[in-house]
């Protein structure tokens, strides 16, 4: 049973654009929704991670929007450049308030940003 | 440099021959976690750990073990290897489950 569903799979977004990656929950005690950056070879790293306490986080370029009553968060990358072109996963635990001891991931999503 | 170390980073072996991934971390995390990554499924994970001597299953801990006696490592351990494990796998730590974890470099494990 998949608690986070990540859509879409692959996007492929011009240089510029909006990359937008939507991801849904079901668990209600969530309280915690990062986001991590895989490229190539790597290991995922965090990129920018949401409270439900607020609708829309920002930093830089990324932007974090957040529906609690519809269970979706979603990420925002404006201005996409091709060194934004790698895996996104989403996550979610409730481990803030609670003592969650997972982060349950989405199954990710290739973004490639072409010129 | 605060990291995550694993190795080795690339393995291949036969089925049923026992292997050991190591997993070390500089952070002083109590929090550490292992996953597999498999194209369309995600990170998925096999087993965590809240502290020394504290483990526990994850989302598909069959066919792997793991041990944590002290809060720096954490190994994770196939007794007896299937080709359906081969993946690329990651250990990861934190100080809680709610903050940034910081994940390896992965190993990349190939079981013919």
């Amino acid at each position: 049973q998949q608690q986070v569903k990540q859509s879409p799979q692959s996007l492929i977004v011009q240089k510029g654009g909006i990359s937008i990656i939507n991801c849904a929950y079901e668990n209600t005690a969530f309280d915690y929704f990062p986001w991590y950056q895989q490229f190539p070879g790597k290991g995922p790293a965090l990129l920018i991670a949401i409270r439900p306490d607020v609708s829309e986080k920002k930093e830089g370029r990324f932007t974090i929007s957040f529906n609690k009553s519809a269970k979706q968060f979603s990420l925002h990358i404006m201005d996409s450049q091709p060194g934004d072109s790698a895996t996104y996963f989403c996550a979610a635990s409730d481990g803030w308030t609670g003592t969650a001891s997972k982060l349950t991931f989405g199954t990710g999503t290739r973004l490639q940003v072409t010129l | 440099e605060a990291q995550v170390t694993q190795n080795p980073r690339y393995l291949i072996t036969v089925t049923g021959k026992k292997l050991t991934v190591t997993c070390s971390q500089n952070m002083n995390h109590e929090y550490m976690s292992w996953y597999r990554q498999d194209p369309g499924l995600g990170l998925r994970q096999i087993y965590y750990s809240m502290n020394v001597e504290v483990t526990d299953k994850g989302d598909v801990p069959e066919g792997y073990k793991v041990s944590r006696k002290e809060k720096r490592n954490f190994p994770l351990i196939l007794e007896s290897p299937s080709p359906n494990q081969t993946s690329l796998y990651f250990c990861a730590s934190s100080l809680r489950t709610s903050d940034e974890q910081f994940f390896g470099p992965g190993t990349r494990l190939t079981v013919l």
